[in-house]
């Protein structure tokens, strides 16, 4: 069975421009969530969604970052304009419950310059 | 709110000896438990989880891990170490925070090195 399949999986691009990263989850998940991923910070949640709707917001830092999940099988990361800061690993992962074993992407490693 | 601590950002063990990485969480109420391996350059993998019953978990590649309501541990073990166990290494609580959501707080990873 395919898993969490994310893309691009490297991303370069220069401060101010658009970035859109995508997530398909394992079929029959019901639950995505997006992480980011840095040396300093960790491994952050910021956005979950079940039964596609989003259920908790709070960890997007801020208005430049946007997610969607327009149906059960795909769901995208958007930021803009994206900034140096937003250099990360940003990862998918989908679960069949909420309480239940994450599956985790390969991640997408962001680089903005 | 919950928490998750993890003791040590690195830790090294000799091939061959006991790998004994520690976690502490804080959760209002009872708590599903998860410890995760990421390997360079991939995303995180579920090595074993706690939900209710038994207390010791086994899980892949030979590591274990008990819950000590009492001491709000959740330590993981593996008797011997090997090469392929070097790694990252994150632990992670889920809780039911209220109308319908769950929380899932990851702690901060430990780096397991292996030296020959």
């Amino acid at each position: 069975d395919a898993g969490v399949i994310q893309s691009p999986r490297h991303e370069v691009t220069e401060m101010g421009q658009e970035v859109t990263l995508r997530c398909k989850p394992i079929s029959g998940h019901n639950s995505l969530f997006w992480y980011r991923q840095t040396m300093m910070r960790g491994l952050e949640l910021l956005i979950y969604f079940n039964n596609n709707v989003p259920i908790d917001d709070s960890g997007m830092p801020e208005d430049r970052f946007s997610a969607k999940m327009p149906n059960a099988s795909f769901s995208t990361l958007k930021i803009q304009p994206s900034e140096p800061r937003d250099s990360a690993v940003y990862f998918c992962a989908s679960s069949l419950v909420l309480t239940g074993e994450l599956f985790f992407g390969e991640g997408s490693r962001l680089t903005v310059l | 709110a919950q928490s998750v601590t993890q003791l040590g950002s690195h830790v090294s063990v000799s091939e061959g000896a006991l790998v004994l990485l520690r976690c502490n969480y804080s959760s209002s109420v009872p708590p599903y438990l998860f410890w995760y391996v990421q390997y360079p350059n991939q995303g995180l993998q579920l090595l074993l989880k706690y939900t209710t019953g038994a207390t010791l978990v086994k899980g892949i590649n030979g590591f274990e891990a008990e819950f000590k309501k009492s001491e709000t541990s959740f330590h993981l073990t593996k008797p011997s170490a090997h090469m392929s166990d070097a790694a990252e290494y994150f632990c992670a609580v889920s809780a039911y925070s209220g109308a319908g959501s769950y929380q899932l707080t990851f702690g901060k990873g430990t780096k397991l090195s292996v030296i020959p």
